[in-house]
């Protein structure tokens, strides 16, 4: 089973700045199959990326999704208040199940 | 619009059986993805537990193979998860989702009902 770690943990920055949010892979993900989502408090995931690159229907662009291989990563131009959350990546590029990551806190500084 | 709804009890017994229905609407489960469900436990990730096509194939996290069953009623257009021999580790919020089986987002969840939580006490 692929095992994914997201770094930072927390990341602490104020509306208006860019965020870069890691997730590393324990071992290669193949045709990059790594999805993103979003999750408020209280509320489901919302998926965001997939495909490493591919924003969902209704993301904004100011999101964006890179990487490959073990290394992947999500940035957020330039935060909105509605963007602090909790960021998990996912991986599909193997038989089930597809694990996610541990989460990383995105917070307002 | 896809919508999708869990039921079940919030409230399990330690060793008793777990039982939660997904109701969708806004599709016909018969027309294809496979359907899911994950947990997340108070504060913690996501666990990805299992997943279900129409047809009935289906495919189950390893490490909780052997306590649960996924199963699909195409008459009401809901599917249903069973998890045996319950523990407080067993706590979380469970979440059902549809899960693309083919293009560019197969293997994610793009469409989640809202959770519900149960909590597994005497």
């Amino acid at each position: 089973e692929i095992v994914l770690t997201q770094s930072p943990g927390t990341l602490s920055l104020s509306p208006g700045e860019r965020a870069t949010l890691s997730c590393r892979a324990s071992q290669s993900v193949s045709s990059s199959y790594l999805a993103w989502y979003q999750q408020k408090p209280g509320q489901a995931p919302r998926l965001l990326i997939y495909g490493a690159s591919s924003r969902a229907t209704g993301i904004p662009d100011r999101f964006s999704g890179s990487g490959s291989g073990t290394d992947f990563t999500l940035t957020i131009s330039r935060l909105e208040p509605e963007d602090f959350a909790v960021y998990y990546c996912q991986q599909y590029g193997s038989s089930p199940p597809y694990s996610f990551g541990q989460g990383t806190k995105l917070e307002i500084k | 619009q896809v919508q999708l709804q869990e039921s079940g009890p919030g409230l399990v017994k330690p060793s008793e059986t777990l039982s939660l229905t997904c109701a969708v609407s806004g599709y016909s489960i018969s027309s294809g993805f496979y359907w899911g469900w994950i947990r997340q436990p108070p504060g913690e990730g996501l666990e990805w537990i299992a997943i279900i096509h129409h047809s009935a194939n289906t495919y189950y996290n390893p490490s909780l193979k052997s306590r649960v069953t996924i199963s699909v009623d195409t008459s009401k257009n809901q599917f249903s998860l069973k998890l045996s021999s319950v523990t407080a580790a067993d706590t979380a919020v469970y979440y059902c989702a549809r899960h693309p089986w083919t293009g560019a987002a197969a293997g994610t969840f793009d469409y989640w009902g809202q959770g519900t939580l149960v909590t597994v006490s005497s």
